[in-house]
């Protein structure tokens, strides 16, 4: 079946610095893939999303490919901020009901 | 609506009670799916409704939950006889077409059985 995996969190990173979050999936067809963020106390947020191999979403300065030679999504983004802490999820959508398949999401601390 | 609205926001509810989480979609949006969102796990996908049918209930973790939208719009998640591990958020998202658009979730209803 379809899945999602991210990498292992917390990551704790200080402001400035460089974010990469990895993700791949496994998925049938040619699934949309999607990064959501929850940011503490609050719901899931999209953040920036892809609907085809190549295609790059970008948004508030993360960005992620669709990679399909390596099933991958990587989230990335220059120069993080502390506003930016939350929990970070990597989602397909398959191509049949087009439910949401989720990462168990990656945590992300900045300090200052 | 502007968003997805979810009541209540949070509910305390006695072992063995019966629960009602309620589900507004936006406006429109013929697709509305359910999640639940339990500490330290990732989120499970429920249910998954197109206008007023069901046609995915595969993650309904057993037969004492159940879902059920009416007039395309509101949906409702009724969980029987509740029990100490239904503890746990759960969310409701809305969608035009996911594929393309992607999915708009609400606050989530955060349930704790005592």
């Amino acid at each position: 079946g379809n899945s999602v995996t991210q990498m292992e969190g917390p990551v704790t990173l200080s402001e400035e610095a460089f974010l990469t979050i990895n993700c791949t999936y496994t998925a049938t067809g040619y699934p949309s893939l999607f990064w959501y963020v929850q940011y503490p106390g609050e719901g899931l947020q999209l953040l920036l999303k892809a609907t085809k191999a190549d295609d790059k979403g970008s948004n508030k300065g993360f960005e992620a490919t669709y990679r399909k030679e390596t099933t991958s999504f990587h989230l990335e983004k220059g120069s993080v901020q502390v506003s930016d802490s939350a929990v970070y999820f990597c989602a397909l959508s398959d191509t049949g009901f087009q439910k949401l398949v989720f990462g168990t999401g990656t945590r992300l601390l900045v300090s200052p | 609506g502007a968003g997805v609205s979810q009541s209540p926001s949070n509910k305390v509810t006695e072992k063995g009670k019966d629960v009602e989480l309620r589900c507004d979609p936006i406006s429109g949006h013929t697709a509305l799916y359910w999640y639940r969102q339990s500490l330290g796990q990732g989120l499970e996908f429920l249910i998954y409704f197109q206008g007023n049918s069901a046609p995915d209930k595969s993650g309904l973790p057993s037969d004492r939950f159940s879902a059920e939208r009416t007039g395309g719009s509101v949906s409702t998640l009724t969980i029987q006889r509740t029990q100490q591990e239904d503890s746990a958020v759960y969310l409701c998202a809305s969608s035009l077409d996911g594929r393309a658009y992607g999915y708009t979730f609400g606050s989530g209803t955060r349930l704790t059985v005592v």
